[in-house]
C-alpha cells in the first residue's frame, strides 16, 4: 500500500489566486514528518515546508502553509497569491521516526505538477 | 559557493560507454545521497554514505559504482547501462545519516542522463 498519495497529477491555477495541492498518508508510527518540495524544470528539489506529527499548529512559511488534519492523515499544502514562478511540480514525503523501522528514510509521493496561468 | 552541486547537468551516453557523475556539498553535512528520478516512479533512493563510508545500497545494478572520498564529495560510476537507466540522478546531503523526523534533505540539480 502506498505510504504517501498524491491524487491530482496536474492542477492549474489562476496568478494571485491560492491553490491547494493535496497529500494523504499511511503510517502507524506516532511520530513522523512531512515535507513538501518544490521541483521546477531545472530539476532542483527545494524544500518548502515542514509539519511534525506533535506540532499543535499548522505549518506556514510565508506564502505556503500546511492544512494538518491528523485524523484524516492528510497534510495538504496550501500556496497563497500564485506566482508564475509557482508553477512546478510538487512532491509530499514523510519521514516515519525509529519505530517504523525503516532508517528514517524519506517516502515520496508521485507528485503533483501545478500550472500557473496568466 | 553554497548548497549542492552536480555536475554534469546533461548527459548522453552509449551503452558502452563509461561516465561518471559528480557531487558536491558544501554544508557541512555527514550523509550524501543518490536518488534515481524517472518518470511516473517515486523517488528511488540508491545509495547512502555516512561519513565516506557506504550504509546502504538499494539493491542497485553493480553497472552504477558510487564513490564518496570525503563526506563532501560523491561520484556515481556509470558502465555498460541499459536504455531503462535514463532518468534523472539527484544528489542530496543531510547533517546526519539518521536525520532527525524534522529534517529536511538538501538536494542538487540533478543530472538528466540518457543512455542511447
Amino acid at each position: 500500500a502506498q505510504k504517501i498519495t498524491q491524487t491530482q497529477p496536474g492542477m492549474f491555477v489562476q496568478e494571485k489566486e491560492a491553490v491547494t495541492l493535496d497529500c494523504t498518508y499511511d503510517t502507524s508510527d506516532p511520530s513522523y514528518g512531512l515535507f513538501w518540495y518544490k521541483q521546477p524544470s531545472s530539476g532542483e528539489m527545494i524544500f518548502l515546508i515542514y509539519q511534525g506529527s506533535y506540532d499543535q499548529q499548522n505549518a506556514t512559511e510565508g506564502r505556503y502553509s500546511l492544512n494538518f488534519q491528523k485524523a484524516r492523515k492528510s497534510a495538504n499544502l496550501v500556496i497563497s497569491a500564485s506566482q508564475l514562478g509557482d508553477s512546478a511540480m510538487y512532491f509530499c514525503a514523510m519521514r516515519e521516526g525509529p519505530k517504523a523501522g525503516n532508517n528514517r528514510k524519506l517516502i515520496w509521493g508521485l507528485g503533483t505538477s501545478l500550472a500557473v496561468n496568466p | 559557493e553554497t548548497g549542492v552541486t552536480q555536475t554534469p547537468r546533461h548527459l548522453v551516453m552509449g551503452m558502452t560507454n563509461k561516465k561518471s557523475l559528480k557531487c558536491e556539498q558544501h554544508l557541512g553535512h555527514n550523509a550524501m545521497y543518490w536518488y534515481k528520478q524517472s518518470a511516473k516512479k517515486p523517488l528511488e533512493l540508491m545509495f547512502v554514505y555516512n561519513f565516506k563510508e557506504q550504509t546502504e545500497n538499494n539493491s542497485v545494478p553493480s553497472r552504477f559504482s558510487p564513490e564518496c572520498p570525503n563526506s563532501s564529495h560523491l561520484f556515481l560510476h556509470l558502465h555498460t547501462l541499459q536504455p531503462e537507466d535514463s532518468a534523472l540522478y539527484l544528489c542530496a546531503s543531510s547533517q546526519d545519516v539518521h536525520p532527525a523526523v524534522n529534517s529536511p534533505l538538501h538536494f542538487g540539480n540533478g543530472t538528466r542522463l540518457t543512455v542511447t
